[in-house]
C-alpha cells in the first residue's frame, strides 16, 4: 500500500526558512516523479514543484521559483522541499503527491496527509 | 499558463439525484500523439487530502464507485455523480497535467439539499 508522510511544517517568521520532508513507502520510489502541492487555508490547490524519479530534473511554479528547492534521496525513499525567504502568502498545507507514471505529465494518484506551514511574525 | 475554471461554485443536490460539475481549460489539454486528455478530477473532504477520482478525463480510478463518471475532450469537461450519496459531500477539483505549471480549477462544493 502506498503511503506518504509529510513532516517539517511549523511556524516561521517572514524571511525565514523551513525544510519539509515526505517519507514514502509501498512503491519503488525512484521510479516515479514526485510533486509538492499546497493549499492555503480555506483556498484551492496550487501545484508547487515536481522532480523526476532520478532527481536530475525539476520544475517550479513561478510563485516559488528561486526560493524553493525540491530534492529527493532515493536511498531513503524521501522527498524534500527546502523553502527559503518565506512570505506570508506561503502559509498553507503542503502535500506531497506521487505521479502515476514515469513521465512529467503523469496524474497525481496518491497524496500524503499534508503538513501545515505558517509564516507569521 | 493554462487557466482552469469550474461551474458552478457550489451546488446542493437531493440524495439520489444527479450532480453535474463543469470544468473548462483556457487551452486544449488533448495530446494528439496519444489522443488522451490530460485532465483529472479530485474529491476533497474536510481535513483530508485530495483523492483521485477520474483521470484521462473519463477513466475511473480503481475503487471509485461507478456513480462517478467523467466526460469531455479538448477544453470542456464534466464530472457527473449519477446518484448523490451522503458521503459524496466534498469539494471537487479539476486538474490539468498537460502543461507545466500544472493547474487546478477553483473547486466546486457539493452539498445535500
Amino acid at each position: 500500500e502506498v503511503h506518504l508522510l509529510e513532516s517539517g511544517g511549523g511556524l516561521v517568521q517572514p524571511g525565514g526558512s523551513l525544510r519539509l520532508s515526505c517519507a514514502a513507502s509501498g512503491f519503488t520510489f525512484s521510479s516515479y516523479d514526485m510533486s509538492w502541492v499546497r493549499q492555503a487555508p480555506g483556498k484551492g490547490l496550487e501545484w508547487v514543484s515536481v522532480i523526476s524519479g532520478s532527481g536530475d530534473s525539476t520544475h517550479y511554479a513561478d510563485s516559488v521559483k528561486g526560493r524553493f528547492t525540491i530534492s529527493r534521496d532515493n536511498s531513503k525513499n524521501t522527498l524534500y522541499l527546502q523553502m527559503n525567504t518565506l512570505r506570508a502568502e506561503d502559509t498553507a498545507v503542503y502535500y506531497c503527491a506521487k505521479g502515476a507514471g514515469a513521465s512529467w505529465y503523469s496524474v497525481l494518484d496518491y497524496w500524503g496527509q499534508g503538513t501545515l506551514v505558517t509564516v507569521s511574525s | 499558463d493554462i487557466v482552469m475554471t469550474q461551474s458552478p461554485d457550489s451546488l446542493a443536490v437531493s440524495l439520489g439525484e444527479r450532480a453535474t460539475i463543469n470544468c473548462k481549460s483556457s487551452q486544449s489539454v488533448l495530446y494528439s500523439s496519444n489522443n488522451k486528455n490530460y485532465l483529472a478530477w479530485y474529491q476533497q473532504k474536510p481535513g483530508q487530502p485530495p483523492k483521485l477520482l477520474i483521470y484521462w478525463a473519463s477513466t475511473r480510478e480503481s475503487g471509485v464507485p461507478d456513480r462517478f463518471s467523467g466526460s469531455g475532450s479538448g477544453t470542456d469537461f464534466t464530472l457527473t455523480i449519477s446518484s448523490l450519496q451522503a458521503e459524496d459531500v466534498a469539494v471537487y477539483y479539476c486538474h490539468q497535467h498537460y502543461n507545466i505549471p500544472f493547474t487546478f480549477g477553483p473547486g466546486t462544493k457539493v452539498d445535500i439539499k
